[in-house]
């Protein structure tokens, strides 16, 4: 059974500084990876979509990376914004099942 | 397009009471999803359609839980009778397809407390 697991489960960081969010899963063989956000009292909404032939992809400030032999996947933001604060999460995809989900990284960026 | 819609926003319930959660999914979307949020045991899958049928439905945790799709355009999640533990949130999601879940676009979700 595939297991997501996030760490941290909290981070803190100033105004403009570049920071990354881990994501691990047990089961290498993924279809795909994916990174959403998730502001308070709102749903999720889809950042990043990695298929496994990926290594990574980027959109505006964001980077996510898959290393898929060795479970894991990581979230860079650079020159980070107090807007940016809420929390991330990864799920990923194996086979046919749908989307199996990390607890998610809370993040906040203090101006 | 709206987006997913779901009803209630929030539902406050005592204990034994049934609770109808809904769900409005993308018009044209065949895949839907209902999720549920805790701080304990994050986003896990409950129940998953697609065209109208149900595929999956390991993830309801107890006969107390059900749901249906009438049609593609409606989905129910109820909960009867209702525990403290149910108290979460819950969350319904559609895709274009299984295979599309790249496009998963989730509602607002439904906040529960049982008292």
């Amino acid at each position: 059974k595939q297991e997501v697991t996030q760490i941290p489960a909290a981070l803190s960081v100033p105004e403009g500084e570049n920071l990354v969010l881990n994501c691990s899963f047990t089961d290498s063989a993924i279809y795909n990876l994916q990174w959403f956000r998730q502001d308070p009292g709102k749903g999720l909404t889809s950042l990043l979509l990695i298929q496994s032939s990926q290594r990574e992809q980027t959109s505006g400030r964001l980077n996510a990376s898959l290393d898929k032999s060795s479970g894991r996947s990581t979230l860079y933001i650079a020159a980070s914004q107090p807007g940016d604060s809420a929390t991330y999460l990864c799920a990923v995809r194996t086979g046919n099942t749908p989307l199996v989900f990390g607890k998610g990284t809370r993040l906040s960026v203090i101006a | 397009d709206a987006g997913v819609i779901q009803s209630p926003r929030h539902e406050v319930t005592e204990m034994g009471q049934e609770v109808t959660l809904r769900c409005k999914p993308i018009s044209g979307h065949n895949s839907l999803f209902w999720y549920r949020q805790t701080m304990m045991r994050g986003l896990e899958l409950l129940i998953y359609f697609n065209n109208n049928v149900p595929i999956d439905d390991s993830g309801m945790p107890e006969d107390r839980f059900s749901a249906k799709m009438p049609n593609a355009s409606f989905s129910t999640l109820k909960i009867q009778p209702s525990e403290p533990r149910d108290s979460a949130v819950y969350f319904c999601a559609s895709s274009p397809s299984i295979a599309e879940v790249g496009k998963l676009f989730f509602g607002s979700g439904t906040q529960l407390s049982v008292l």
